[in-house]
C-alpha cells in the first residue's frame, strides 16, 4: 500500500494560514489524495480530496504537485477550533466489481493554534 | 442531519467479558467501515461492509472479534472473552457509495476500558 509521511506536529498563530505537508512518493496513478482530521475525542471529519488538480472548499484548499508525489493542505485562516490531527491518505483501491477501498490511516500532523 | 451514531460511549469490562458496540450509520449509506484507535495512533481497519455483506474482515485482530450488519443498516461489533490490549476507541464510519471519491463519516467512537 502506498504510504505518506507527515511532520508529526505543527504550530500556527490563530488568523494565519497554515499550511500542512505530505509525501506520498509511491502514489499510484489511480490513488485519490484525502485529507482528514481529528478532533480531541471525537471521531476523524473528511476535510478535503483530490486526484490531481488543486481542489477548494469551504474549509480548506488542497495543493497538489504535478508529480503527484506530495501535496499540501492549506487552511487560509486558522482558527482555534482548527486544532487537531491532520491526515493525509492515499486512497487504497480495492477492486469488489465497484472499487471500494478503506482509510489506511498514519499517525497525522498534530495541528497547535496559538491565540 | 443525523450523523453516524455509537453507543455505547464509554464501556468499561472486566478482562473475560464480551462485549458490543453499535453503531447506526447515516440512512441510506452502503458502506460500513469499523476502526480500532490506540492511545495516540491513528484509526486501523477492523472490517467493511457493503450493505448487508461483509466484503473485507482482514484487520480483525482475532477470532475473539465478529462484526455483523444484518438488514444492511445498523452493525454490531462483538468483542468475546476481552483481553487488556482491546483497550481502545472502536470508530464507526459509513459512506454514501462505494468508490475512492465517496469521503466517510465517522461517528465518535465508543472508548472500551478492559480492567
Amino acid at each position: 500500500d502506498a504510504k505518506t509521511t507527515q511532520p508529526n506536529s505543527m504550530e500556527s498563530n490563530e488568523e494565519e494560514p497554515v499550511h500542512l505537508p505530505c509525501n506520498h512518493s509511491t502514489i499510484s496513478g489511480t490513488d485519490y489524495i484525502h485529507w482528514y482530521r481529528q478532533l480531541p475525542s471525537q471521531g476523524p471529519e473528511y476535510v478535503i480530496h483530490g486526484l490531481t488538480s488543486n481542489v477548494n472548499n469551504r474549509m480548506a484548499s488542497l495543493a497538489i504537485a504535478e508529480d503527484r508525489k506530495s501535496s499540501t493542505l492549506i487552511l487560509h485562516r486558522a482558527t482555534l477550533r482548527d486544532a487537531a490531527v491532520y491526515y493525509c491518505i492515499l486512497r487504497d483501491r480495492l477492486d469488489y466489481g465497484g472499487s471500494q477501498g478503506n482509510l489506511i490511516f498514519g499517525k497525522g500532523t498534530k495541528l497547535s493554534v496559538k491565540p | 442531519g443525523a450523523g453516524v451514531s455509537q453507543s455505547p460511549r464509554y464501556k468499561v469490562a472486566k478482562r473475560g467479558q464480551d462485549v458490543a458496540l453499535r453503531c447506526d450509520p447515516i440512512s441510506g449509506h452502503v458502506s460500513l467501515f469499523w476502526y480500532q484507535q490506540a492511545l495516540g495512533q491513528g484509526p486501523e481497519f477492523l472490517t467493511y461492509f457493503q450493505n448487508e455483506a461483509q466484503l473485507d474482515k482482514s484487520g480483525l485482530p482475532s477470532d475473539r472479534f465478529f462484526a455483523e450488519r444484518p438488514e444492511g443498516s445498523v452493525s454490531t461489533l462483538k468483542i468475546q472473552r476481552t483481553q487488556q490490549e482491546d483497550s481502545a476507541v472502536y470508530l464507526c464510519a459509513s459512506s454514501l457509495a462505494q468508490g475512492q471519491a465517496s469521503p466517510l463519516h465517522f461517528g465518535n467512537g465508543t472508548r472500551l476500558t478492559v480492567t
